[in-house]
């Protein structure tokens, strides 16, 4: 069965500081990785995705993610972080074929300091 | 264009009560799926809907049902509600099944009492 880790619950980076957010997956086949965010109260809006191809993919916002089959994940970076990234982020895999049930991870709150 | 649309954006019930959610997906779009996004957890797959049948179902109890109608629209039912169904529910919609974009709506928010 396919699952999602995400190891960090919280993480506080200063404005203008870089992020790493980690994600790491289980999945048998070569698997369909997405990257959301989620503001207070709001629905899902989609950074990035991984289908297949060049295995760094750039996303909405300056967000961007590699996708390592050998440590089976799929870490989101940003650059500079600007206060307006404060948000929950996740990380899903997708079972591409058999329908587009998400597997969603636990999700990582991020606070973004002055 | 509109996004995924959700009707209503917040309500609440009693324990035992039934409750009815609704979405449209996106003009074009044919496939819907819900998730359930239990405060503090990510969001869980309840069913994915496409050209109105079910094509998947998560690991929700028979309470739980949905329909699609001909227009893509759908609807979520819960039955004998229980304080354990408190929690945000999601639409998404994409234009088919597999490796497409899902778009989310930006959900209901449902409080058992």
């Amino acid at each position: 069965a396919q699952s999602v880790t995400q190891p960090d619950i919280h993480i506080t980076v200063s404005e203008g500081a870089s992020l790493e957010l980690r994600c790491n997956y289980s999945y048998g086949a070569t698997p369909y990785l997405f990257w959301y965010v989620q503001s207070p109260g709001q629905g899902l809006q989609l950074l990035l995705k991984y289908f297949s191809g060049d295995t760094l993919v750039q996303g909405i916002k300056g967000f961007e993610a590699e996708f390592k089959r050998s440590q089976s994940s799929f870490n989101l970076r940003k650059p500079s972080v600007h206060w307006s990234d404060a948000a929950e982020y996740f990380c899903a895999v997708g079972a591409g074929n058999s329908g587009y049930a998400l597997n969603f991870g636990k999700g990582t709150s991020l606070l973004v300091t002055p | 264009d509109a996004g995924v649309t959700q009707s209503p954006t917040h309500l609440i019930k009693t324990r035992g009560q039934h409750v009815t959610l609704r979405c449209s997906p996106i003009s074009g779009h044919k496939s819907v799926s819900w998730y359930q996004q239990v405060l503090g957890q990510g969001p869980q797959f309840i069913f994915q809907y496409y050209e109105k049948e079910e094509r998947g179902r998560g690991n929700f109890p028979d309470r739980f049902s949905a329909r699609q109608f001909p227009n893509y629209s759908s609807e979520l039912n819960v039955n004998a509600l229980l304080l354990g169904d408190s929690a945000l529910y999601l639409c998404a919609s994409s234009y088919s099944t597999g490796n497409t974009e899902a778009f989310f709506g930006q959900g209901t928010r449902l409080t058992v009492v």
